[in-house]
This record gives C-alpha cells, sequence and structure tokens, in this order.
C-alpha cells in the first residue's frame, strides 16, 4: 500500500531551528511536496522535491534522499507565524498527490 | 494573485438540503481538479477527482450520489453536497494543477476552501 508518516505534533522555540521528517512508500514518484497550513485556511505551498539533495528557500529548507523514501523540512530563526501544521504529499506514478496526516508544529517564544 | 477560486467561502444550511460549491481555476486551463474534505485536526482526505468532459473518479467510501460532481469546463468544477446531513459538516477544499509535462511540476494549487456547516 502507499503510505506517508511524519509526526504528529513537534514543539520549538522561537528564534531555533527544527526538522520535520517525512517518509514514503509509494508506487511510483513524482516528486514530494511540502505545504503549510494555518488552522482553518487552505494549505499552501512551500517547496518541491523531485531529485536528491537539499533545495533551499528563505528561511525554509528541503531536503529529499529517493533511495530512502526520506525528506525533511528545515525551518530556520522560527517565528510565532511559523505555528501550523505542515503537511508532506508525494505524487504518485498517476501525479495524484498522496499526503500524509500532517505534523503541528507549536513554537513557544 | 490567487489561481484557483472557489465559492462560496462559508455556508451555514438546514439538514435535507442542497449546497453546491464552485471551484474555479483563473489561471490556467484545468482538466483535472481534486476535491477534498478536511475534519477539524485531521489531514486532507480526496473525495474524489474530477475530470474536464468526463464523470468524477471517486474514492473509496465516498458515495458519488451524494456528492454529485461537475466538471462542465476546463475552468469550472461543482460540488454539490445532496440532502446535507450535520456529519457532512466539514472543510472542502479544491485543487487543480498545470499540466506535468509543459510546466515540469504537478504543484497543486488550492482554492480557499468552503466552511460547510449543516445545522
Amino acid at each position: 500500500g502507499q503510505n506517508i508518516d511524519q509526526p504528529t505534533e513537534m514543539t520549538a522555540t522561537e528564534g531555533a531551528i527544527v526538522q520535520i521528517n517525512c517518509t514514503y512508500q509509494t508506487s511510483g514518484f513524482n516528486g514530494l511536496f511540502w505545504y503549510q497550513q494555518h488552522a482553518g485556511e487552505a494549505p499552501t505551498f512551500l517547496s518541491y522535491n523531485v531529485l536528491d539533495g537539499l533545495e533551499e528557500k528563505g528561511r525554509f529548507s528541503s531536503f529529499l534522499s529517493r533511495s530512502k523514501g526520506y525528506s525533511y523540512l528545515l525551518l530556520k530563526e522560527l517565528q510565532m507565524k511559523d505555528s501550523a501544521s505542515y503537511l508532506c504529499a508525494v505524487s504518485d506514478s498517476n501525479y495524484q498527490l498522496i499526503w500524509g496526516a500532517g505534523t503541528k508544529l507549536i513554537i513557544k517564544p | 494573485g490567487a489561481v484557483v477560486s472557489q465559492h462560496p467561502s462559508r455556508v451555514i444550511c438546514k439538514s435535507g438540503t442542497s449546497v453546491k460549491i464552485e471551484c474555479r481555476s483563473l489561471d490556467f486551463q484545468a482538466t483535472t481538479m481534486f476535491w477534498y474534505r478536511q475534519f477539524p485536526k485531521q489531514s486532507l482526505m480526496l473525495m474524489a477527482t474530477s475530470n474536464e468532459g468526463s464523470k468524477a473518479t471517486y474514492e473509496q467510501g465516498v458515495e458519488k450520489d451524494k456528492f454529485l460532481i461537475n466538471h462542465a469546463s476546463l475552468t469550472l468544477s461543482t460540488l454539490t453536497v445532496t440532502s446535507a446531513h450535520p456529519e457532512d459538516s466539514s472543510f472542502y477544499i479544491c485543487s487543480t494543477y498545470r499540466d506535468p509535462f509543459s510546466s515540469g511540476s504537478n504543484e497543486q494549487f488550492f482554492g480557499p476552501g468552503t466552511r460547510l456547516t449543516v445545522l
């Protein structure tokens, strides 16, 4: 079957760094996405990885290892507004997104 | 600006009535649109894949006669919740993507969502 695993909840301190991991098993692979979702709002796109390695975009970076079925989202210089759920999603062989359950990130002052 | 619009953003209705939600692709022609449902504190659940000019493909456990999908044009898909009940209260979100072969990515663009409350 297809499966995406990510931690349910994480807590970090304002100004610190946090890494959210995602492991996946899917039928085919056409890229991995990270989305941010604030409560009551639709998800917003953060990053897309289709090749191995690190993609950096400002305070956010995303890493992919296809051989290990593993990705992480790295958030630096955490701000209170980063408190949200972070969703990992994999595009399978039919370009359909398989979603993880999301990681709720709590930022403390 | 917004790539996908959704209307209405919020609707409250009585049990037994039907509610129609519209999803429009504003920036490009959308052959395929997805409809998701999200209950509080849970992840997105794909309900169905809407294909322009053909019948929608429903996920297991989603009643096609209850959740009617119409994708009559390349920019508009509608979801009608028929005979709504309180358990249908949820956040409904649509999404679409550009042709991955031409764009190089199948990033999904989401509508802002519709909060449905059935009394």
